[in-house]
């Protein structure tokens, strides 16, 4: 079972900052948080992991609290291609399989 | 740098007929995952593989299913006998290190009529 929790779907406005939210309130020391995408029935799409602290790359910003019990997913300016179903997943990473839960679909509007 | 290659892309079959789906890992990587995605529902992790050896089949089915991963040539996902219940996106997905930070290919939809 997943580990994470996610509300079901979410919308934004072209343009505009997308924070999609995950709970992980039993994330243990060495498992780090991952952020997929799935668009359509495309094969998923790696966006960013982290441990502790933020990360930020070319696609997105991950925001990781300091309890380490919650992060938040941040789109700085979505556009329509970034419509899509949004996973967090816990992992410890090496050698580990990912668990896909339901995920988090958002839209975004014109 | 080619992605994760799958193939076949579609592929049907009767039921009771075999299925091959192939998987062709990104140059340099060592460690090879199935997943399969049932029609409205999540991906579903199947089988965990490095270079001839099986890691973790905690996902696979217990009969008709199984996966290799050669020491040359593509891993291959095998479903003997299939029925329409096998009928999914099979998605297959690669890393250099084992770690989750994996490249998926586009997948084959396998459609058993």
């Amino acid at each position: 079972d997943a580990k994470t929790t996610q509300p079901p779907s979410m919308d934004c406005a072209e343009g505009r900052a997308a924070n999609l939210p995950c709970n992980h309130s039993t994330i243990s020391g060495n498992e780090y948080v991952y952020w997929y995408r799935q668009i359509h029935s495309q094969g998923p799409q790696y966006i960013i992991h982290g441990l502790k602290n933020n990360e930020t790359n070319e696609m997105a910003s991950l925001i990781i609290t300091e309890d380490r019990k919650s992060s938040t997913l941040i789109l700085p300016h979505a556009t329509l291609r970034d419509t899509a179903v949004y996973y967090c997943i816990v992992s410890e990473g090496a050698n580990s399989k990912l668990t896909f839960g339901k995920g988090i679909t958002l839209s975004v509007r014109p | 740098n080619a992605g994760v290659m799958q193939n076949p892309r579609h592929l049907v079959r009767r039921r009771g007929q075999e299925a091959r789906l192939r998987c062709s890992p990104m140059k340099g990587h060592s460690h090879v995952y199935w997943y399969r995605q049932l029609p409205e529902e999540g991906l579903k992790f199947m089988v965990y593989l490095q270079k001839e050896n099986i890691i973790d089949e905690s996902g696979m089915p217990k009969e008709r299913f199984s996966a290799e991963f050669p020491k040359e040539g593509p891993s291959i996902l095998r479903i003997q006998q299939v029925v329409r219940g096998d009928s999914a996106a099979y998605f297959c997905a690669s890393s250099p290190d084992g770690s989750g930070g994996y490249t998926f290919g586009s997948g084959t939809r396998l459609t058993v009529v």
